[in-house]
């Protein structure tokens, strides 16, 4: 079963409207999570890593203030696309890593957002 | 800019063939690792081979690891209809479980 939980896993919302996915990992406590962003055919780029009890890092070239990131649980990260526009359409991932420190990611299922 | 360029980006073969792909990267690794998607989804971890091994077999899937050459590659045996995703091959980006990830190639697997 999922070890990791994403909801929504499709969205679709006006421009300039926010949009809030949550990532929960399951049966285990994630002090660290990571968000990622796919487009159509493509890999997938970090975008920024969510850090419990602190703020999150992003990678260079994110904009903090449009992917709000909040990780107030060990359990839970939330990413707000704020004001959202239609470029901001694209397959949200989540994940988690691995108890033990082997390195190895659970990922959620993803989130497919469409901004009209 | 991204880790782990793998060649080719698609392949279609036959169920029962093996599959391929290879894996490039830049910088400096602890380990690499396998990941695979069916479309729409999200990744489910394959196989992991730490910087200081050299082949790794896990069920019909082979590992190589070359950080003389900064690549790898994946072998599928006796592929199977349900082996079709794309694959990408990952590498930790300074550590902390940040992963790089390749472009990832696309298999099909025609029955």
């Amino acid at each position: 079963g999922a070890v990791v939980s994403q909801h929504p896993s499709r969205v679709i919302c006006k421009s300039g409207t926010s949009v809030k996915i949550e990532c929960r990992s399951l049966d285990f406590q994630a002090t660290t999570m990571f968000w990622y962003r796919q487009f159509p055919k493509k890999s997938l780029m970090l975008m920024a890593t969510s850090n419990e009890g602190s703020k999150a890092t992003y990678e260079q070239g994110v904009e903090k203030d449009k992917f709000l990131i909040n990780h107030a649980s060990l359990t839970l990260s939330t990413l707000t696309v704020t004001s959202a526009h239609p470029e901001d359409s694209s397959f949200y991932i989540c994940s988690a890593p691995k108890t033990g420190g082997t390195g190895e990611l659970f990922f959620g299922e993803g989130s497919r957002l469409t901004v009209l | 800019s991204q880790q782990g360029e793998e060649d080719p980006q698609a392949l279609s073969i036959q169920e029962g063939e093996n599959a391929t792909m290879n894996c490039s990267y830049k910088t400096s690794i602890n380990n690499l690792q396998w990941y695979r998607q069916n479309s729409g989804r999200g990744l489910v971890h394959l196989i992991l081979i730490r910087s200081n091994e050299r082949e790794k077999h896990s069920g019909r899937l082979r590992v190589t690891l070359d950080t003389s050459k900064k690549s790898s590659s994946l072998l599928i045996t006796a592929s199977r209809a349900a082996d079709t995703a794309s694959y990408f091959c990952a590498t930790d980006a300074g550590g902390n479980n940040r992963l790089a990830f390749g472009k990832g190639n696309q298999v099909v697997v025609i029955p």
